[in-house]
């Protein structure tokens, strides 16, 4: 079974750029985060969807950032305009039912702002 | 504010020691408490979710014990190997329907 798939893996640009991110989570998942993780830090959260509903968007910094998960499936995260601060990396992860359960991670894309 | 604690924030270990590292939360409120490996260039991985006081489990070579009522959970590995090199996450989850809260992570580095 496929895990959980992010694309691109690396991306550098420079800022006052768009960016955008793409998750397909594990199938038959409901739930769907999105992380930012700094280096030395825990993942924070930014969204957590249920089906294609946004359930947790509260750290979501909404005046830049933006995300969907049309048809309950997979997601898109964007950034725009991207600014020097949003260097990190950001992980896209899956699970069945609540927080509870444990989540399964992709491999994350590693965001470079210049 | 929620806080996840974990200590000591990077390990050296000698190929065959067996070592342990500490994640400490908030006593109060606990709903389940989780422990991920990331290993570089791959994706974190889910070792265990614990939920009750006492609770001991077990994963090959790694086990984890908790306590609810003081508010910690130690990771015990037996016996590491260089494959074992990972940051090892914590987070903490005060209510089902809540996000869960992430620790920042303990480096373990095995030297061999």
């Amino acid at each position: 079974e496929a895990g959980v798939v992010q694309s691109p893996r690396y991306k550098i640009i420079e800022k006052k750029q768009p960016v955008a991110f793409w998750c397909n989570p594990i199938s038959g998942h409901n739930t769907l985060y999105w992380y930012l993780q700094n280096l030395g830090q825990g993942p924070e959260l930014l969204i957590r969807y249920e089906n294609e509903e946004a359930v947790d968007d509260s750290q979501l910094p909404k005046d830049r950032f933006s995300a969907e998960r049309l048809k309950g499936v997979d997601s898109t995260l964007k950034i725009q305009p991207a600014e020097l601060g949003d260097s990190a990396v950001y992980l896209c992860a899956s699970s069945l039912g609540t927080s509870y359960n444990e989540q399964f991670f992709g491999p994350g894309t590693r965001l470079t702002v210049l | 504010i929620l806080n996840v604690e974990q200590s000591p924030q990077s390990l050296h270990v000698q190929e065959g020691d067996s070592t342990n590292f500490t994640c400490s939360f908030p006593s109060s409120n606990f709903y389940a408490l989780h422990w991920y490996r990331w290993e570089t260039a791959k994706s974190p991985e889910a070792l265990f979710v614990m939920t009750l006081n006492g609770d001991e489990k077990k994963k090959g070579r790694i086990s984890a014990t908790l306590n609810t009522k003081e508010g910690y959970s130690y990771l015990y590995i037996k016996g590491s190997q260089p494959e074992d090199s990972a940051t090892y996450l914590c987070a903490f989850l005060m209510d089902s329907n809540y996000q869960l809260i992430w620790g920042a992570g303990t480096k373990l580095i095995i030297k061999p």
